[in-house]
């Protein structure tokens, strides 16, 4: 089974510094992995995915994430925190290959991210 | 382009009772899933559905269940609901296939 674990439930950074926040997969072969965000009473919006292409991916909102097979992890960076990047981040991961398609998204635990002025 | 919806935006029910919220997907896809998120939690898979049918399931018993029609719009039913059901419920639509889902705001359920 498909599993990431998010490493810190809050982060807290001030604005203007390096968010850094982690994840790391467990999967026996690279599975595809997606950084999401949601602010607080709202759903789920796509930052950015990796799916197999280029390791580093760019996403939106200056955020950008880095696919390392050998420390099987995929951390979400932004070099400059601003004070609406305050939310919750969930990293999410589905096998590569699915048999029919169907798709079963696995969340970690989720990271909340606060921006001090 | 509407995203998806989702309604009602909150609802209150007592032990015992039975709930439906409803789910209208992205237009142009086919396939929705539910999740369900408790607070402080990220989101648990429940179900998905694709040509009406339920595909895959997550480990959620069978007070759950669902329906797709066939304008691609779902159903998600919580029959004799515990304090525990208390959730976040997000449903999610996509195309058969493709990797990204896209959410919806979710319905927040609690449960006296």
């Amino acid at each position: 089974a498909q599993s990431v674990t998010q490493l810190g439930s809050h982060v807290s950074v001030s604005e203007g510094a390096l968010v850094l926040l982690r994840c790391n997969y467990s999967s026996s072969v690279p599975p595809y992995l997606f950084w999401y965000v949601q602010y607080p009473n709202q759903g789920l919006q796509l930052l950015l995915k990796y799916t197999s292409a280029a390791t580093l991916v760019k996403g939106i909102n200056g955020f950008e994430a880095e696919f390392k097979k050998s420390e099987t992890s995929f951390h979400l960076t932004k070099p400059s925190a601003h004070m609406s990047d305050a939310a919750e981040y969930f990293c999410a991961v589905i096998p590569a290959q699915r048999s029919g398609g169907y798709q079963k998204v696995t969340f970690g635990t989720g990271t909340k991210l606060q921006v001090i002025p | 382009d509407a995203g998806v919806t989702q309604s009602p935006t909150h609802l209150i029910k007592t032990r015992g009772q039975q709930v439906t919220l409803r789910c209208s997907p992205k237009s142009g896809h086919d396939t929705v899933s539910w999740y369900q998120q408790a607070l402080g939690q990220g989101p648990q898979f429940i179900f998905q559905y694709y040509e009406e049918e339920e595909r895959q399931r997550g480990n959620f018993p069978d007070r759950f269940s669902g329906h797709q029609f066939p304008n691609y719009s779902s159903e998600l039913n919580v029959n004799a609901l515990l304090l525990g059901d208390s959730a976040l419920y997000l449903c999610a639509s996509s195309l058969l296939g493709r990797d990204e889902q896209f959410f919806g705001p979710g319905t927040r359920l609690t449960v006296l």
